[in-house]
């Protein structure tokens, strides 16, 4: 079974810091996707990577799939009150589901 | 921007009920899923769907869940005889190639 494990589970900061929210698996993904979910909403996807050692930049959303496709983060540089929601990430294997961490809380005081 | 449809917003049904949830993806994906979400809980995959047919399912799919497409743009999951622990958020995903699925805001069940 593979499961995606994402640490911390809560973060509550202030306007202006930095933070870093990890996914971590011991199974092998084709791909991870970045999801950001609002209350009563729907996950909304962020990004995707496909490729081992694969950064990409999403304004100040950086994230990055390691190396042996185990893993992931997603650093946030000078977090805002706008980006406080439930960061989810979702791993892609070869068959159709993705599976999904429980989620990082994330909360900017301003 | 299209996106996924999903209908209604929120559903109660009394247990042993019927329910269908109703979805529109967006309209050149050709690949369907439903996941759920139990409150506080992880997203679970229910089912995929593809050429009319399902694809994968997991073992929460068992013999009360079905799915449909009825028509060239609907996709409908029906509970037969809904069970108190059905309650839960249940989201419709579509894609229009492999690893990018994308969600609709969900239907709220309720199970009384």
């Amino acid at each position: 079974t593979q499961l995606l494990e994402q640490s911390p589970q809560f973060l509550s900061i202030q306007e202006g810091e930095n933070l870093t929210v990890y996914c971590n698996s011991s199974s092998v993904f084709s791909s991870l996707q970045w999801y950001r979910q609002e209350p009563g909403e729907g996950p909304v996807l962020l990004v995707t990577v496909v490729t081992g050692g694969e950064v990409k930049k999403l304004k100040r959303l950086t994230f990055q799939f390691g190396d042996a496709r185990k893993d992931s983060s997603l650093h946030i540089t000078a977090a805002q009150p706008g980006d406080t929601g439930l960061y989810l990430c979702a791993g892609g294997g070869g068959s159709e589901k993705l599976v999904f961490g429980k989620g990082t809380k994330l909360t900017v005081n301003p | 921007e299209p996106e996924v449809t999903q209908t209604p917003s929120h559903q109660v049904t009394q247990m042993g009920q019927e329910v269908i949830l109703r979805c529109v993806p967006i309209s050149n994906h050709l690949y369907f899923y439903w996941y759920r979400q139990i409150l506080g809980q992880k997203v679970e995959f229910l089912v995929s769907f593809y050429n009319n047919e399902i694809s994968e399912k997991s073992e929460i799919f068992d013999d009360q869940f079905s799915v449909e497409r009825p028509d060239g743009s609907n996709f409908t999951l029906k509970i037969r005889s809904t069970k108190l622990e059905d309650s839960a958020m249940y989201f419709c995903a579509s894609r229009p190639r492999k690893n990018i699925q994308y969600f609709g805001a969900g239907t709220r069940l309720s199970v009384l």
